[in-house]
């Protein structure tokens, strides 16, 4: 059964840069994954940041940008803001299991 | 005001059923895909089952399939997830959310608590 890993926590500096990764067990990510990135802050549901793969939405800050990066998909957060502390979980659409949500990343800001 | 509201959660013992529903509004209803989602407090996300805009295909997630039914009334612009043979495991916060042409959830509801004990 595939498997869609992301780092399970980070840690980065306010004003830093840093790149959360996502790929599913059963090779590279491509741009039919359309890969979504969602951020979920504790007690609220999820929000979504990019869609298919690198789509800011309109709430999205700028700093948050998606790309692919060594055949995983990739979310990169710069100057990285104290409010960006949270869970990011990255979403693959999937042959066979429609949607498949990645673990999640728990982003500390210290 | 563009929003999705579930209701339905509660408490049942192993083995029993409950009826989930999703009210929309705000948006053309009949336009998206809409999911369930749940989240084990504390853990990730977990896709449980989505179904088109004219019901035509319904997807379930291997760990509901058999138990979970998934329906829409584009009338009332409600969703259903009617979860009967309910384990502990089941037990979690069940979201409803759109897609729609691979943009998936750009809107959520506020979730319902489903607790499956004895």
């Amino acid at each position: 059964q595939t498997v869609v890993t992301q780092e399970p926590s980070l840690t980065v500096s306010p004003g830093g840069t840093v790149t959360l990764t996502c790929a599913p067990s059963t090779g590279a990510v491509t741009s039919g994954h359309f890969a979504n990135w969602f951020q979920q802050k504790p007690g609220q549901a999820p929000r979504l940041l990019i869609s298919e793969t690198d789509n800011r939405q309109s709430w999205t800050p700028a700093r948050f940008s998606g790309s692919l990066l060594g055949g995983k998909a990739a979310l990169t957060l710069s100057s990285v803001q104290p409010e960006d502390e949270a869970d990011y979980y990255c979403l693959l659409y999937h042959t066979g299991a429609y949607v498949m949500f990645g673990g999640g990343t728990k982003l500390t800001v210290l | 005001q563009v929003q999705l509201v579930e209701s339905g959660g509660g408490f049942v013992q192993p083995g029993g059923s409950l009826r989930l529903s999703c009210a929309a509004s705000g948006f053309n209803f009949h336009d998206y895909y809409m999911n369930w989602i749940r989240q084990v407090p504390g853990k990730g996300l977990e896709w449980v089952s989505y179904i088109s805009g004219s019901s035509t295909s319904k997807y379930y997630a291997d760990s509901v399939k058999g138990r979970f039914t998934i329906s829409r009334d584009n009338v009332k612009k409600l969703v259903y997830l009617q979860m009967d043979s309910l384990r502990v495991e089941d037990t979690a916060i069940y979201y409803c959310v759109r897609d729609f042409r691979r943009i998936f959830g750009d809107l959520w509801g506020q979730g319902t608590l489903v607790t499956v004990s004895s």
